[in-house]
């Protein structure tokens, strides 16, 4: 069963913690994505990447960073955690020009951020 | 920007009724794909529509894509408690390489 895999499905960091959310997957995919999903605001996309060492800004990517070494495995780093990033994060894969088949997402890290 | 709004935002009904759930854009989408998201996971692909005008059944469910392909509904026959979620339509943006989502219908299903 082919999936995506994020590392920690709760997690609590103190303010000003450098925190790294990891997401794998399985499928051999080019694009994997992280979001974060809070009430009222829907999905909202921070990086993406359709490449190994390839990164591109989301919406929002103020106070983000990703790294992608491996093709499998895409990392989102929190430098300095604030109480605005408690959130919900998401972390999506997909085929390079396959959007007819959707996003794969992982199971979501609920972060709390205090 | 191609915009996907979802109408409505809440909707709590008592099982074994009807529902529709709406996905409109003034945009045209070469696709349009319907998730599913149960508390505390992440979206479930449910379908793709790819043509104007094509209807997809997945047991309960009926999906719908407008025949001009700016706008998608989701019907549920006899809601069940299992149904409960929020449902989330999404379509390529414009590049074609990412989805726009809509902001979702969190549906709750009482027994």
């Amino acid at each position: 069963d082919v999936k995506v895999t994020q590392s920690s499905r709760y997690l609590v960091k103190r303010t000003g913690e450098k925190v790294f959310l990891e997401c794998v997957q399985d499928m051999d995919h080019e694009n994997m994505f992280w979001y974060r999903q809070d009430p009222g605001l829907g999905l909202r996309l921070i990086y993406f990447s359709y490449d190994v060492k390839m990164k591109e800004k989301g919406d929002i990517p103020e106070g983000y960073s990703v790294s992608r070494e491996k093709k499998e495995r895409f990392s989102l780093i929190l430098e300095s955690a604030s109480t605005n990033q408690t959130s919900m994060y998401l972390c999506a894969s997909s085929l390079n020009r396959g959007l007819n088949y959707g996003y794969t997402f992982g199971s979501g890290t609920r972060l709390t951020v205090v | 920007t191609q915009l996907l709004e979802q109408s409505p935002q809440f909707l709590s009904i008592q099982e074994g009724e009807n529902l529709t759930v709406y996905c409109n854009s003034s945009s045209v989408f070469s696709s349009l794909q319907w998730y599913r998201q149960e508390p505390g996971e992440g979206p479930v692909l449910l379908v793709t529509v790819v043509t104007g005008g094509e209807v997809k059944k997945l047991k309960r469910l009926t999906f719908q894509f407008g025949d001009a392909r700016k706008d998608s509904s989701l019907h549920i026959t006899a809601a069940q408690p299992g149904d409960t979620g929020l449902y989330l339509c999404a379509g390529p943006n414009n590049a074609g390489n990412m989805l726009t989502f809509g902001g979702g219908t969190r549906l709750m299903v009482k027994p």
